[in-house]
């Protein structure tokens, strides 16, 4: 069935390095796709996306790859800081957002930075 | 920034109690939508919203639920009758506008159903 999943469901980086996030997605008509960060009690706060007719997408110290001959999604996150703690989701949809905001979402990665 | 509102921030209701969540989404946006999160699991898309109708469901989104846009600016979730495995986080959602596909979630409203 279609899903969104997460190799990895914990992370630990130490302050500074550079964060690699991965995310298996299975319907191949998904055609956009988000990486979400959460922080403890808060709600998804949007990082980065990625329409699939792209596979690179650079934001302020993240950027999201995407491959899709292998439904793989990666976040990268450099100089990782303490702030950068928190659950990172990634979602799809197989609508280019507007009303399509039925959105998939995995199961998070938990990011734990260490001073 | 422009950000979506919800309120309460938490509630805590007796079972078979009527539940209304209140957000205010982004005052441009067109698109409006609810997930909930259980506790400890992964975000699950309930209901989209737009033009005044409902869009898209979610099978967890049964007669149960609903969702009204009362005037201009606010954006409701009803349970009639709340069960115990109603308790969540509900985020609501907005997108649209000027601010293009990216859909963006409120902090969320905390159900406790006893």
């Amino acid at each position: 069935g279609e899903s969104v999943g997460l190799h990895l469901p914990t992370l630990s980086v130490q302050e500074g390095d550079n964060s690699i996030i991965n995310c298996a997605y299975s319907n191949s008509a998904s055609d956009y796709f988000i990486w979400y960060k959460q922080e403890s009690g808060k709600g998804p706060q949007f990082i980065i996306d990625i329409r699939s007719n792209m596979d690179k997408r650079q934001g302020q110290r993240v950027t999201v790859l995407l491959n899709k001959t292998v439904k793989h999604l990666s976040l990268q996150i450099a100089a990782t800081q303490p702030g950068d703690s928190a659950v990172y989701f990634c979602a799809e949809n197989s609508g280019y957002g507007g009303s399509q905001g039925n959105l998939i979402f995995g199961k998070g990665t938990k990011l734990s930075v260490k001073p | 920034e422009p950000e979506v509102t919800q309120t309460p921030s938490h509630q805590v209701t007796q079972m078979g109690q009527e539940v209304i969540l209140r957000c205010v989404p982004i005052s441009n946006h067109l698109y409006f939508y609810w997930y909930r999160q259980i506790l400890g699991q992964k975000v699950e898309f309930l209901v989209s919203f737009y033009n005044n109708e409902i869009s898209e469901k979610s099978e967890i989104f049964d007669d149960q639920f609903s969702v009204e846009r009362p005037d201009g600016s606010n954006f409701t979730l009803k349970i009639r009758s709340t069960k115990l495995e109603d308790s969540a986080m509900y985020f609501c959602a907005s997108s649209g506008g000027s601010s293009g596909n990216t859909i963006y979630f409120g902090e969320g409203s905390w159900l406790t159903v006893v």
